[in-house]
């Protein structure tokens, strides 16, 4: 079975653009999170939803970030306007049931640099 | 906010040793699980630990719990170079539905 799909994997922009970044979760899987990890504040979570309900996005940086799931099998996290602050690895994460105490699958991530 | 903080938070040793990692917290928890993430890759679970459990071993780990003293090893037993990775400490309280991760521990086993 695939695992968590997120693309692009690497993304490279200049400050100001938009940004999108992708993830296809577990096939069945009801709980889906957006995580950011850098050196300086390591993993963060962003935003996380139960079957496609956002639940808590007290993680969102401010208002240029924002996330939507609007099925079960696809999400996005939009930077709008990116800045260079936001340069880190991104990563998606799926789990069967809601609950910190289930199991996270985590997908590949997306490298982004913001120039 | 970071719950958990690993130590240390590099690690090198030879092949076929053992490699302890130490994770504390500072809020009580239910539960505490520990990741692997090689370099590149997302984080993989590794082992969960019940708040009401003291030990636990899943093949060459071994995982203890001290509530009272909010703390956490892992052990890993007879390491190999695919071992080296980053190993992360994770918590969910009473008062949270999420998952706080620690900062983790950067091993590097040497063939």
């Amino acid at each position: 079975d695939a695992g968590v799909i997120q693309s692009p994997r690497h993304e490279v922009t200049e400050m100001g653009q938009e940004v999108t970044l992708r993830c296809k979760p577990i096939s069945g899987h009801n709980s889906l999170f957006w995580y950011r990890q850098t050196m300086m504040r390591g993993l963060e979570l962003l935003i996380y939803f139960n079957n496609n309900v956002p639940i808590d996005d007290s993680g969102m940086p401010e208002d240029r970030f924002s996330a939507k799931m609007p099925n079960a099998s696809f999400s996005t996290l939009k930077i709008q306007p990116s800045e260079p602050r936001d340069s880190a690895v991104y990563f998606c994460a799926s789990s069967f049931l809601a609950g910190p105490q289930e199991t996270q699958y985590f997908g590949p991530g997306t490298r982004l640099l913001v120039l | 906010s970071q719950q958990g903080e690993e130590d240390p938070q590099a690690l090198s040793i030879q092949e076929g040793e053992n490699a302890t990692m130490n994770c504390s917290y500072k809020t009580s928890i239910n539960n505490l699980q520990w990741y692997r993430q090689n370099s590149g890759r997302g984080l993989v679970h590794l082992i969960l630990i019940r708040s009401n459990e003291r030990e636990k071993h899943s093949g060459r780990l071994r995982v203890t719990l001290d509530t009272s003293k909010k703390s956490s090893s892992l052990l890993i037993t007879a390491s190999r170079a695919a071992d080296t990775a980053s190993y992360f400490c994770a918590t969910d309280s009473y008062n949270t539905d999420k998952l706080i991760f620690g900062t983790g521990t950067r091993l590097q086993v040497f063939p």
